[in-house]
């Protein structure tokens, strides 16, 4: 069974501070996904990252692929208040139907 | 800009009751899916539908679920006979492309209330 584990699960911190969040699994995974929920939405692409040691920039969010395929991260640089929300990493199963299996999420807080 | 769009946006019914979580998925689209999140959990997968049949489900998705496309545009989830522990935030999704790579869209969700 494909598990993904997410670190930590609630982060809280002042506006500016930077932050990181991991993502991991003992399995490899074709790709890794990162989402971004709000309360009462439904989950949101940010990035897929697809090659291992792969590296990508959303203006403050950098994402990272581990070199083998089993983890990735996701650090905020000067966190802002509308960084405030739920971050979940997922990855694509070991079928090719496209079903996504998701970590526990990040939930974040930046505070003003 | 397209959207997943899903109906009811909260359900409350009873246990025992049959309930349909409708969605109409973005009108290109081919894959289908389902996912549910139990408060405080993770989101977790239910089943994928392509070519008008499941192409794959989970542990989750017995025989009190079910999923069908009636016409060109909506995608539905069954539950027969609703249990507590049903209750959920129900997520359709769909996307254009299979494979391991193509962005998968969420709809808002439909809040499903057990009592």
């Amino acid at each position: 069974t494909q598990l993904l584990e997410q670190s930590p699960q609630f982060l809280s911190i002042q506006e500016g501070e930077n932050l990181t969040v991991y993502c991991n699994s003992s399995s490899v995974f074709s790709s890794l996904q990162w989402y971004r929920q709000e309360p009462g939405e439904g989950p949101v692409l940010l990035v897929t990252v697809v090659t291992g040691g792969e590296v990508k920039k959303l203006k403050r969010l950098t994402f990272q692929f581990g070199d083998a395929r089993k983890d990735s991260s996701l650090h905020i640089t000067a966190a802002q208040p509308g960084d405030t929300g739920l971050y979940l990493c997922a990855g694509h199963g070991s079928s090719n139907t496209g079903k996504l299996i998701f970590g526990q999420g990040t939930t974040l807080q930046v505070k003003p | 800009e397209p959207e997943v769009t899903q109906t009811p946006s909260h359900q409350v019914t009873q246990m025992g009751q049959e309930v349909i979580l409708r969605c109409v998925p973005i009108s290109n689209h081919l894959y289908f899916y389902w996912y549910r999140q139990i408060l405080g959990q993770k989101v977790e997968f239910l089943v994928s539908f392509y070519n008008n049949e499941i192409s794959e489900k989970s542990e989750i998705f017995d025989d009190q679920f079910s999923v069908e496309r009636p016409d060109g545009s909506n995608f539905t989830l069954k539950i027969r006979s609703t249990k507590l522990e049903d209750s959920a935030m129900y997520f359709c999704a769909s996307r254009l492309t299979g494979g391991s790579v193509g962005e998968l869209f969420f709809g808002e969700g439909s809040r499903l209330t057990v009592l």
